[in-house]
């Protein structure tokens, strides 16, 4: 069964510029999550899907931080414009379902802003 | 406030020892709490859950206990291996509803 996949692993821009995050979850999962973490630090949360609602955007900085989850299954993570605080690892992660424990992981967004 | 703990200092032990890191939290009452391990350069991936009436849950040669009195969740490596040096974080449910807030990680260096 394929895992959490994410594109690109890596991207280097400059202030100012905009950036996009993808994510395909693993088939079935309903609940999608994306978070942040930065260097040395645990993944912070930053928006929760249920299918294709945004069920939880508290941290999600709106003024420059967009999301979305089309059809409930693949989800763009946005930043216009980006800064240099914005460098950090974006993590897209899934579950089967809203309160069943365990969250499968992709590989991360690494993102330097320059 | 709300605060996840974890040792932020590295644990060094020598292969063979159990590893224990340790998980406090404050100001939270979580239904469950979790464990994961994190490579570097990888997404984190789960270990162990275990939820608020469980003292103890066991998974191979992993251990974890969580006592909900002193807010405190120990995590136990036995006969520890060159291969289980990583970064491990706790998270716990702050709402009951699958938000998951994550300890800062505690990184574990087991020498041969």
């Amino acid at each position: 069964e394929a895992g959490v996949v994410q594109s690109p692993r890596y991207k280097i821009i400059e202030k100012k510029q905009p950036v996009a995050f993808w994510c395909n979850p693993i088939s079935g999962h309903n609940t999608l999550y994306w978070y942040l973490q930065n260097l040395g630090q645990g993944p912070e949360l930053l928006i929760r899907y249920e299918n294709e609602e945004a069920v939880d955007d508290s941290q999600l900085p709106k003024d420059r931080f967009s999301a979305e989850r089309l059809k409930g299954v693949d989800s763009t993570l946005k930043i216009q414009p980006a800064e240099l605080g914005d460098s950090a690892v974006y993590l897209c992660a899934s579950s089967l379902r809203q309160g069943a424990g365990e969250l499968f992981f992709g590989e991360g967004s690494r993102l330097t802003v320059l | 406030s709300q605060k996840i703990e974890q040792n932020s200092e590295a644990l060094n032990i020598q292969e063979g020892k159990t590893a224990t890191l340790t998980c406090n939290y404050t100001n939270y009452s979580p239904a469950y709490l979790q464990w994961y391990r994190q490579d570097p350069g990888r997404g984190p991936v789960f270990l162990l859950l275990i939820r608020e009436n469980e003292k103890e849950k066991r998974k191979e040669r992993l251990k974890v206990t969580f006592d909900t009195t002193l807010k405190q969740s120990l995590f136990h490596i036995t006969a520890s291996q060159p291969a289980d040096s990583a970064t491990y974080l706790c998270a716990l449910d702050s709402t009951g509803f699958q938000k998951l807030v994550f300890g800062t990680g505690t990184r574990l260096l087991v020498s041969p």
